[in-house]
């Protein structure tokens, strides 16, 4: 069975600064994607950015990049130049990839992120 | 990406009553989840909405509690069904297109049962 273990229940950063959540996981597969999602306090589920397993090159968008240490299975997730509106809950979640198909995503249990004026 | 309308947003319900939760997606899609998030946690598939067909239910949830339907490509249904406290959650709607794309999410539906 696959587990997602977020080890920082909450962190603090400061408006402009850089912050590193961190994420591990456990399987025994070798083909799969991950994925970081934030929560807002509007509770709408929003897609971050997502990284497959068979690329080494870690994935980028705009101020979000992640670290992907596939040996060591850990998936960070860095926010640089942190803005007021990256205040939610930050969840790390994989998925196995097989049959083409979309399957089901399991999550870890969340990073609640609060940005300071 | 696809537009995902879930309906109703919020409702507050009285015990041992059934609510349907409505999932609809402005193009068609091939796989359709339905998650609960209960409070201060996170996120647990109950089953995936199959279309044609049974949907498949994870470990821990049964179809007479959580009767789910998916009649064409684009919509899907989630009963909650003989509602106790305890079902006082976010419910949320997700859909894939496969190819390892990334599902995306309605708004939720937060439920609170009385």
């Amino acid at each position: 069975a696959q587990t997602v273990t977020q080890s920082q229940p909450e962190m603090s950063v400061q408006e402009a600064e850089t912050v590193t959540l961190s994420c591990t996981y456990d399987t025994s597969e070798n083909n799969y994607y991950l994925f970081w999602y934030k929560q807002p306090p509007s509770r709408q589920m929003i897609l971050v950015i997502r990284q497959e397993a068979y690329k080494q090159q870690n994935a980028t968008e705009n101020r979000f990049s992640v670290n992907f240490q596939k040996a060591a299975k850990s998936f960070s997730l860095k926010i640089s130049d942190s803005q007021l509106g990256d205040t939610a809950m930050y969840f790390c979640a994989f998925t196995l990839n097989y049959g083409g198909a979309t399957n089901k995503l399991i999550f870890g249990t969340g990073t609640l992120l609060a940005v300071q004026p | 990406s696809a537009v995902i309308s879930q309906k109703p947003s919020r409702d507050i319900c009285q015990r041992g009553t059934s609510l349907t939760i409505q999932c609809q997606v402005d193009s068609q899609v091939t796989m359709m989840f339905w998650y609960r998030q209960q409070p201060g946690q996170s996120l647990t598939l109950i089953a995936t909405a199959n279309q044609g067909s049974e949907a498949t239910y994870e470990s821990g949830f049964v179809i007479d509690k959580f009767p789910i339907s998916r009649p064409n490509l684009t919509f899907s249904t989630l009963t909650v069904s003989n509602m106790s406290p305890e079902d006082s959650s976010i419910y949320l709607c997700s859909v894939g297109t496969g190819g390892g794309q990334p599902q995306h999410f309605g708004d939720g539906t937060r439920l609170s049962i009385l």
